[in-house]
């Protein structure tokens, strides 16, 4: 069964700290994958996508892929309190089907 | 564009009852996606459908059932509704070219009693 497992949280850092999430997949064959921001009573939206090796930045944030270790990791530099939700790391499958992981619930506390 | 809509926003059953989530969209999108995700847990694929009269189960099909007549409709059936079904429901959509984003509707709050 494919699964994506996540940090199990909760996180807090400080405002204006680096947010570390951290992410690892067990199928191999996945060659995509994304970091989904969830606000508490809402519903999840795309902030990164990453499909080759090495670092995507995008603002303050930063997506990390590392396929020989099948490892995914989300890094948000100056982190703000609007930053507080649960950030959900998921994998792509056939037919565009994505595998979430159970979330990793960050607070930002000014 | 309205996006990916969904009704009801709330609903309580009663165990065995039936009902229907359902969900639209409005971009023109081939693929739609149903998930649930209970409290502090990921999504779940329940079903999928990758155009008009195609569907196929996901990870936790058991006790629902789907049809999409449209592009734009995907309704979820609940037959003989259980506790175990509580859960928020989403519905999604995605564009079946290049892009890899899937856009959620603002999701269903069903609790079974």
């Amino acid at each position: 069964q494919k699964e994506v497992e996540q940090n199990s949280g909760p996180l807090s850092v400080p405002e204006g700290a680096i947010a570390s999430l951290n992410c690892t997949y067990s199928d191999r064959v996945s060659q995509s994958f994304f970091w989904y921001r969830q606000y508490s009573g809402k519903s999840p939206e795309l902030i990164m996508s990453i499909y080759s090796n090495g670092d995507k930045e995008d603002g303050r944030f930063t997506a990390q892929l590392n396929k020989a270790s099948q490892y995914v990791s989300l890094l948000i530099r100056d982190s703000q309190p609007s930053d507080s939700a649960t950030y959900l790391c998921a994998s792509k499958g056939s037919a565009r089907q994505l595998t979430f992981g159970s979330g990793t619930q960050l607070t930002v506390l000014p | 564009n309205a996006g990916v809509t969904q009704t009801p926003k709330f609903r309580i059953l009663k165990i065995g009852q039936s009902m229907t989530l359902q969900c639209t969209q409005d971009m023109n999108h081939n693929y739609m996606y149903w998930y649930r995700q209970d409290p502090g847990m990921g999504l779940k694929l329940i079903y999928y459908s990758v155009g008009a009269g195609i569907t196929d189960k996901g990870e936790v099909p058991n006790g629902y059932n789907v049809s999409r007549s449209t592009t734009e409709d995907f309704p979820l059936r609940l037959e003989l509704a259980a506790p175990s079904q509580t859960s928020v429901y989403f519905c999604a959509s995605q564009d079946g070219g290049g892009t890899d984003t899937q856009y959620f509707g603002p999701g269903t709050r069903l609790t079974v009693l």
